[in-house]
């Protein structure tokens, strides 16, 4: 079993419509992180969080420690949020981080 | 600063070939990382390093791959008598090494062994 699994691993939705897509470790974790990857392969970095919730623009990620459970919101999708969306923690124990296998997001016009 | 840099963008290269990437780092972070990305997942370490040392090398990292940081700025990864299996995305990744600070991604190598 991974130590970092997400949900839905593919994802089509209409412009506009609300998007979450989940995020589950198993893990002692100091920070998770969510990350957005375009075609092409570059890696945007769009939340660090240890407790909470934060947002930006139409971003919200959240995370409950206790169920070692991660959400990540996007309100009013549209078709350039079209990318993968990666799950990744830094445990306790390391610097490095360890990913979730990603979500395919496609929204349409 | 441009970010992290990595080249070359694209790699396509004949079995039994070597190969090597490189990857510059945002200049202040002391942390740089390596990845390793095969279609339809998610990255894998491979290794990283700490100023010029080397902290830590996946079991992905086969006697073939060998990286290093020689001063502590840029890195290189390289990989001897390429496989098919190696072909892949590699990332590069370099963080300030704190707790607090994320990391910032390359855009990647694409490479391609036929």
């Amino acid at each position: 079993k991974n130590e970092v699994e997400q949900s839905p691993q593919n994802l089509t939705a209409q412009e506009g419509e609300f998007i979450t897509i989940n995020c589950s470790y198993s893990v002692g974790i100091s920070a998770l992180h969510w990350l957005q990857q375009h075609p092409g392969g570059g890696i945007v970095s769009l939340f660090m969080l240890s407790s909470g919730k934060k947002k930006h623009g139409r971003l919200i990620a959240t995370i409950n420690i206790q169920e070692k459970h991660s959400s990540l919101h996007i309100t009013a999708s549209h078709p350039r949020d079209s990318a993968v969306y990666i799950c990744a923690v830094r445990k306790t124990s390391g610097s490095r981080l360890t990913f979730g296998e990603g979500t395919q997001l496609t929204v349409n016009p | 600063d441009t970010g992290v840099s990595q080249n070359p963008r694209h790699k396509i290269t004949k079995r039994g070939q070597n190969v090597t990437f490189r990857c510059d780092p945002i200049s202040e972070h002391n942390r740089l990382y390596w990845y390793r990305q095969t279609l339809g997942q998610g990255p894998e370490f491979l290794t990283y390093f700490q100023n010029e040392a080397q902290l830590e090398k996946s079991r992905l990292l086969s006697d073939r791959f060998s990286a290093e940081r020689p001063k502590g700025s840029f890195s290189t990864l390289e990989i001897q008598r390429t496989e098919q299996g190696d072909s892949a995305m590699y990332l590069c990744a370099s963080s300030l090494g704190s707790f607090y600070y994320g990391y910032t991604f390359g855009s990647g190598t694409r490479l391609t062994v036929v």
